[in-house]
């Protein structure tokens, strides 16, 4: 039973513009949404967070927006750059963790 | 430098051959765990634990032992491995429960023959 899913396995986008990874849950006990982030050879690391008592949290280049009524989740990142190519992984948070399947995320020059 | 660290970083092995996995981190941290990564199914809670000597079952706990004598390792035991134990293996920590944000090792790509 996959509570956190990340429908699309793969996602390319051309540097400069907006890449949009997307995410859906089921469990609406989800109180709190990561995303992570994670290069090849190396473990995952925090990216951006945001409270279900918010609908949108930006850091930079980086903005989450959260659906609760769809029990959805985007991470926007604008403009895309060449390293933000790697694996995201959205997880949601009701007493633990619970993590997507990842999206591998390219930006072509 | 805080960091979590994870030893070996690649191991390849045979069926029934007992292994540990070793976990460090030098954040202080109370709360660690063990997950596993494989392709579609992301990242899965295999054990984790709250403070010293108090250890829980995540998600896929079966074939998986642990133990958190000291409050900055936490080890991963395979006591009898199997070729389903073939995956990409994490650390992590955190401040505690109420922490969401997790610090990661840079994993161990276990393959079992």
């Amino acid at each position: 039973d996959q509570q956190v899913k990340q429908n699309s396995p793969s996602l390319s986008v051309q540097e400069g513009r907006i890449s949009i990874l997307n995410c859906d849950y089921t469990n609406s006990m989800f109180d709190y949404f990561l995303w992570y982030k994670k290069y090849p050879a190396e473990g995952p690391t925090f990216l951006i967070s945001i409270s279900s008592i918010k609908d949108k949290n930006e850091d930079g280049r980086f903005t989450v927006f959260l659906n609760k009524s769809a029990k959805h989740l985007s991470l926007h990142i604008v403009p895309s750059q060449p390293g933000d190519s790697a694996v995201y992984f959205c997880a949601a948070n009701y007493q633990k963790l619970v993590f997507g399947q990842g999206t591998r995320l390219t930006i072509n020059p | 430098e805080a960091q979590v660290t994870q030893n070996p970083r690649y191991l390849i092995t045979v069926t029934g051959k007992k292994l540990t996995v070793t976990c460090s981190q030098n954040m202080n941290h109370e709360y660690m765990s063990w997950y596993r990564q494989d392709p579609g199914l992301g990242l899965r809670q295999i054990y984790y634990s709250m403070n010293v000597e108090v250890t829980d079952k995540g998600d896929v706990p079966e074939g998986y032992k642990v133990s958190r004598k000291e409050k900055r390792n936490f080890p991963l035991i395979l006591e009898s491995p199997s070729p389903n134990q073939t995956s990409l293996y994490f650390c992590a920590s955190t401040r505690s429960p109420g922490s969401y944000e997790q610090y990661f090792g840079p994993g161990t790509r276990l393959t079992v023959t």
